[in-house]
């Protein structure tokens, strides 16, 4: 399974762009990346999938360079209620045994 | 809501005692894990389902055993709980029609404790 490396902690402030760059150096053809968003005393909330390029959606983009060795999740103006941790993962494919493991994720702080 | 619940909710208990916790699903998701979130480490898989009697290990496995003996149900006991076990775990489900197992819903958590 490809190991994620993400930023610890950011700060930001309401109104503002987010971007989170997860690293996996060495994702696997068969790999998809997914994001996922956790707030305190509740469980992980999916966010966003891609295989590669750019995928978007009411909440966040992603963007995937053709090397697939690093993603990037966009958060546009964000508010006080996006404070919250954000988890990178890389996972193997459907014919698979669906296995995926959550790194220590990046505390967002957004200020006012 | 992906229909998926625990039990209990909260819980309090000795060392040397066994506990288990159950995972609850209404969608017919074909995956089911169990992990634990302590502070520091993120979340750990500890086991997880693909189906009904086929279970596997995850990172965390030593000390925990799972069954899954229908589609809805995915038990995780610990035969012989330890202060160490001391952590909220969560359920998630995925796979529901074939769809990508990589969108895992959450349960809402059980607070173990181990006195």
């Amino acid at each position: 399974l490809a190991k994620t490396t993400q930023p610890i902690s950011m700060d930001s402030y309401e109104g503002q762009e987010v971007n989170i760059t997860c690293s996996h150096n060495n994702i696997a053809t068969n790999d998809y990346i997914t994001w996922y968003q956790q707030f305190p005393s509740q469980g992980p909330r999916f966010i966003i999938q891609g295989y590669k390029t750019k995928v978007t959606n009411e909440v966040a983009s992603l963007f995937i360079p053709a090397d697939r060795k690093s993603s990037t999740l966009s958060l546009p103006r964000v508010s006080l209620s996006d404070t919250a941790v954000y988890y990178c993962l890389v996972g193997e494919s459907p014919s698979n045994t669906g296995k995926l493991i959550f790194g220590q994720g990046t505390t967002l702080q957004v200020k006012p | 809501d992906a229909g998926i619940t625990q039990s209990p909710r909260h819980k309090v208990t000795e060392t040397g005692t066994p506990v288990t916790l159950r995972c609850h699903q209404t969608e017919n998701h074909r995956y089911m894990y169990w992990y634990r979130q302590d502070p520091g480490h993120g979340l750990r898989l500890i086991h997880y389902s693909y189906g009904v009697k086929d279970t596997d290990k995850g990172e965390v496995s030593d000390g925990y055993s799972v069954s899954r003996s229908k589609t809805e149900d995915f038990l995780l006991t610990l035969e012989s709980a330890t202060s160490s076990q001391t952590s909220v775990y969560f359920c998630a489900i995925s796979g529901q029609g074939g769809g990508s197992y990589n969108e895992q819903f959450f349960g809402p958590g059980t607070r173990l404790t181990v006195l």
